[in-house]
């Protein structure tokens, strides 16, 4: 059954203190991962897309990895407007459903 | 570019009582998803639509939801009847098959059933 996992379930950090997120994942055939960012009352706005290990994309203080069995999303010197649910997703074929992990609270105080 | 539009935003209802959510995709995207978010969790798809047919509708529980997309534009959510367990947010997606592969949500609708 394929599964995705999320870790920490709430992180806290101070501005400027870099950190990681984790999303770990059981799929049989993987097309895509994806990332997301959720904030309160709001729908999930996506951020990247990796498709191979091995690959990396960034946007701004954010850059997402991939390895064959977990994705990270670094977060460098975060700020308070960082602040959000970090939602992870795996998809099988083009075009199909997202399986989501249950997501990483994200809090970063000034 | 407008994006996903979802109306209403809130509904708050009975058990028993039944209920509709109502998505306009942005515009041109030919594929359309409903999700079903319960509080804590990520969403987690009920229906997807590729025009006016269906493609995925097997965790939708069908004795009480049902979807359609007239004219592969619209599309409606119905819950009837609501048990307190149907209390979510429903997020409406949409993507451009012709293009990448992300989809792009909806605000969503909240649904509280009391």
């Amino acid at each position: 059954e394929d599964q995705v996992t999320q870790s920490p379930e709430a992180l806290r950090l101070q501005e400027g203190e870099s950190s990681s997120l984790n999303c770990s994942y059981t799929v049989s055939g993987l097309r895509g991962l994806f990332w997301y960012r959720q904030d309160p009352g709001k729908g999930p706005e996506f951020l990247f897309t990796l498709y191979s290990a091995g690959e990396e994309k960034e946007k701004e203080r954010l850059k997402a990895t991939l390895t064959k069995k977990e994705s990270f999303l670094h977060i460098t010197a975060p700020k308070p407007e960082d602040s959000a649910t970090y939602l992870c997703a795996v998809q099988r074929n083009q075009g199909g459903k997202l399986i989501f992990g249950q997501g990483t609270e994200l809090s970063v105080k000034p | 570019e407008a994006g996903v539009a979802q109306s209403p935003r809130y509904k708050i209802i009975e058990k028993r009582q039944s209920v509709a959510f109502w998505c306009n995709p942005i515009s041109g995207h030919a594929t359309l998803y409903w999700y079903q978010q319960i509080l804590g969790q990520g969403p987690k798809l009920l229906i997807q639509f590729q025009n006016n047919g269906v493609v995925d509708d097997s965790q939708l529980p069908k004795d009480r939801f049902s979807a359609e997309r007239l004219k592969g534009v619209d599309s409606t959510l119905k819950i009837q009847p609501a048990k307190l367990e149907d209390s979510a947010v429903y997020l409406c997606a949409s993507r451009d098959p012709g293009t990448f592969d992300e989809q792009y949500f909806g605000p969503g609708t909240r649904l509280t059933v009391t």
